[in-house]
C-alpha cells in the first residue's frame, strides 16, 4: 500500500552541492510530476513525464534536471544548489493526464540550501 | 491565463462549527476540471474531490460538501461540524492545457484551517 514514495525526507545542502531526489510509485501510473511548494505560492510544477523515457519542462524548470529511465521512478536532480531552491518538493503520479486525472502525492522532501 | 484564488489565508474555528473555504477561478477553457486537496500537518497532499465543468451538481461526502457555481466561477468547500482532525491546509486546483496538449494543474495558494477543541 505504498503509493508514491519519496526519498530522502529531509536534506540540508551547502550552496553549490548537488543531489538527487528519488520518487517511486507502485501504481503503474504513466504520468509523474515534480512540484515545489513555497510559502504563499501554492504548488508549482517543475518537470513532468508522460511516460518512461520522456520528460518535459513545467513552470519553474531552471536549475533542475529530471530522468525517467524506469516507469516507476522519477528522479529530480539539482546540479549546483542555490539558496533559492530551499523548498518542499513533492512528487506525484497519475494514470492519465494530470489536469483531469487524480494525482497521488508523496510525503514530500524538505530541502534547505545554506 | 488560468488562475485560482483562495482569498482566505487562514481560518480559525472552534470544533463543531461549520466552515466554508472559498475558491474562485479564472479559465479560458470551456471544458475544465477542478480539484480540492488536503494537506494535513504530516505534509502529504490528499485528494478530496474532482469536478468537471459540465457537472454542476453539488456533492456531499459525509461532513464535506462542495458548491460548484459556473456563473460565479467558484468551487467552494464546506465542512459541517468541524473536528480537530480537519486542521490542515486545503488547496483548490484548476486544470490548464499547455500548448503541447498536456494538461497540468494550477494550484491556489491554499487556506490553512485551524480547528480548536
Amino acid at each position: 500500500n505504498a503509493g508514491v514514495t519519496q526519498t530522502p525526507k529531509f536534506r540540508v545542502l551547502k550552496t553549490g552541492q548537488s543531489m538527487t531526489l528519488l520518487c517511486a510509485q507502485d501504481m503503474n501510473h504513466e504520468y509523474m510530476y515534480w512540484y515545489r511548494q513555497d510559502p504563499g505560492m501554492g504548488l508549482r510544477l517543475i518537470h513532468y513525464s508522460v511516460g518512461e523515457g520522456t520528460t518535459a519542462k513545467g513552470e519553474v524548470p531552471d536549475g533542475y534536471n529530471v530522468s525517467r529511465l524506469k516507469k516507476q521512478n522519477f528522479l529530480l536532480g539539482l546540479e549546483s544548489a542555490a539558496p533559492s531552491q530551499t523548498s518542499v518538493y513533492f512528487c506525484a503520479s497519475s494514470m492519465t493526464s494530470g489536469g483531469r486525472d487524480i494525482q497521488y502525492f508523496g510525503a514530500g522532501t524538505r530541502l534547505s540550501v545554506l | 491565463a488560468q488562475k485560482v484564488t483562495q482569498a482566505q489565508t487562514e481560518i480559525s474555528v472552534v470544533e463543531k462549527e461549520d466552515v466554508t473555504l472559498d475558491c474562485v477561478y479564472e479559465t479560458r477553457d470551456t471544458t475544465y476540471y477542478l480539484f480540492w486537496y488536503k494537506q494535513p500537518p504530516s505534509g502529504e497532499l490528499v485528494f478530496l474531490i474532482r469536478r468537471n465543468s459540465f457537472d454542476e451538481q453539488n456533492e456531499i461526502s459525509g461532513r464535506y460538501s462542495w458548491n460548484f457555481q459556473k456563473s460565479t466561477s467558484s468551487f467552494n468547500f464546506t465542512i459541517t461540524a468541524s473536528q480537530v482532525v480537519d486542521s490542515a491546509v486545503y488547496f483548490c486546483a484548476l486544470s490548464d492545457i499547455l500548448q503541447t496538449g498536456f494538461q497540468k494543474l494550477v494550484f491556489g495558494t491554499g487556506t490553512r484551517l485551524l480547528v480548536s477543541p
